[in-house]
Formats: structure tokens, sequence, C-alpha cells
């Protein structure tokens, strides 16, 4: 699997959008790209992924440059439940489900009031 | 829906006494599996299993033994324990046969070995 790089940590004030980057600059045209993160010393919780196209649920907006080689995820207006560690993921999409995923160590997003 | 449920939350062994840690999903996933986290690190797969009678090795799995009898479930052992042990043990599962199948991970056991 592509190896990703993150900040270690990032600052946002509370309300504001928080764009976390990443850059997999190694990825290949099937791997996936996933964010999880990990709030306090709970167990991760999964955010969203995309391959190509940006995608956008409920919760955050994946947006993937269109060389695949960066992405950032974006929460819109960040609140102090959204303070906790962010995983930026890649891996491959070996069709049969049977991948693992490898966590970094992520970004520290710290929203402040 | 209870999800992933992992028990002890807490437990204190000393060095060289051996334990289980519990892993139960109630989602009828194929897919299980191990991580630890150490202080300030990220999570480092153990082993995982794609279904009842099947495990794996992952990314750190000396010192643990894995089974997996039935579907539901996923213990962990610990045959002698090591103060290298001392971490946080977080179990993980998902549906296979999608090729983006979300993990869904239990609250974590905290071990300590002194």
């Amino acid at each position: 699997d592509a190896k990703t790089t993150q900040p270690t940590s990032m600052d946002c004030a509370e309300g504001r959008a928080a764009n976390l980057p990443c850059n997999h600059s190694t990825i290949s045209g099937n791997e996936y790209v996933y964010w999880y993160r990990q709030i306090h010393s709970q167990g991760p919780q999964y955010i969203i992924h995309g391959l190509k196209n940006n995608e956008t649920n409920e919760m955050a907006s994946l947006i993937i440059t269109e060389d695949r080689k960066s992405s950032t995820l974006i929460l819109p207006h960040a609140t102090l439940r959204d303070t906790a560690v962010y995983y930026c993921i890649v891996r491959v999409n070996s069709g049969a489900g049977s991948y693992q995923l490898t966590f970094g160590k992520g970004t520290k997003l710290s929203v402040i009031p | 829906n209870a999800g992933v449920t992992q028990t002890p939350k807490f437990q204190v062994l000393k060095t060289g006494q051996s334990m289980t840690l519990q892993c139960a999903q109630d989602m009828n996933h194929e897919y299980m599996s191990w991580y630890r986290q150490d202080p300030g690190m990220g999570l480092r797969l153990i082993h995982y299993s794609v279904g009842a009678g099947i495990t794996d090795q992952g990314e750190v799995p000396n010192g643990y033994n894995v089974s997996r009898s039935t579907t539901e479930d996923f213990p962990l052992r610990l045959l002698s324990a090591a103060p290298s042990q001392t971490s946080v043990y977080f179990c993980a599962s998902r549906r296979m046969g999608q090729a983006t199948g979300e993990l869904f991970f239990g609250e974590g056991s905290r071990l300590t070995v002194l």
C-alpha cells in the first residue's frame, strides 16, 4: 500500500472549516483513500473514502487532486467534538475484500473555542 | 445493536501470566481483526481472520494467539504476558465481499503488564 504523510497537528477555530491534508504521492490507480478519526482513547471511527472523484457525506467532504497524489478532508463547520486524531489511509482494492488497513500516527486536530 | 464488544475494558497482569481478551460482534461480519495501540502511536495489526476457521498474522503477531471458531467471536490470547505487551487493544470487524467496507471498532481493552 502507498505511504501517506500527514501533519502532526493542526488547530481550527470552532465553527470554521477544518482542512486536513494528506500526501500519498506513490498511490496507484486502484488504491482507495480512507479517512478515520479517533476521539480521545476510543476506537477509530470511519469518516469517508474515495478513489478518484470527490466525495461528500454527512460528516465530511473528501477532495482528491486530479493526479491523486494528495487529498484533503474537510469538516465544514468544526465543533469541539471534532477534536481527535485523523488518519489518512491508502489501500489496494483487492476486489474480494481481503485487505488490511494500516494506521499511521495521523493528524491531531484541536478545535479551539 | 451492540456492534463490536470487547471485554475486559481494563486488566492488570503480572509478567508470565496468561489471559484472553474477548471480542464479539453481532453484525455477521466475516472479517475480524486485532490491533494494538501504544502511546503516541498509530494502530498496529496483530492478527486477523476472514472467516470461521481462518486466521492470519498481521504486522506484530509475536506473543499472541488467536482462533475463530464462530463468526461472532475472535478472542486474543496472551500465553505469557510481558511488559512490552502493555498497550490498548482494539478489535474491529467488517463485511467481506465489498471493495470498501467500513471497519467497525470496539471501545478497546487497556492492558497493563507489571
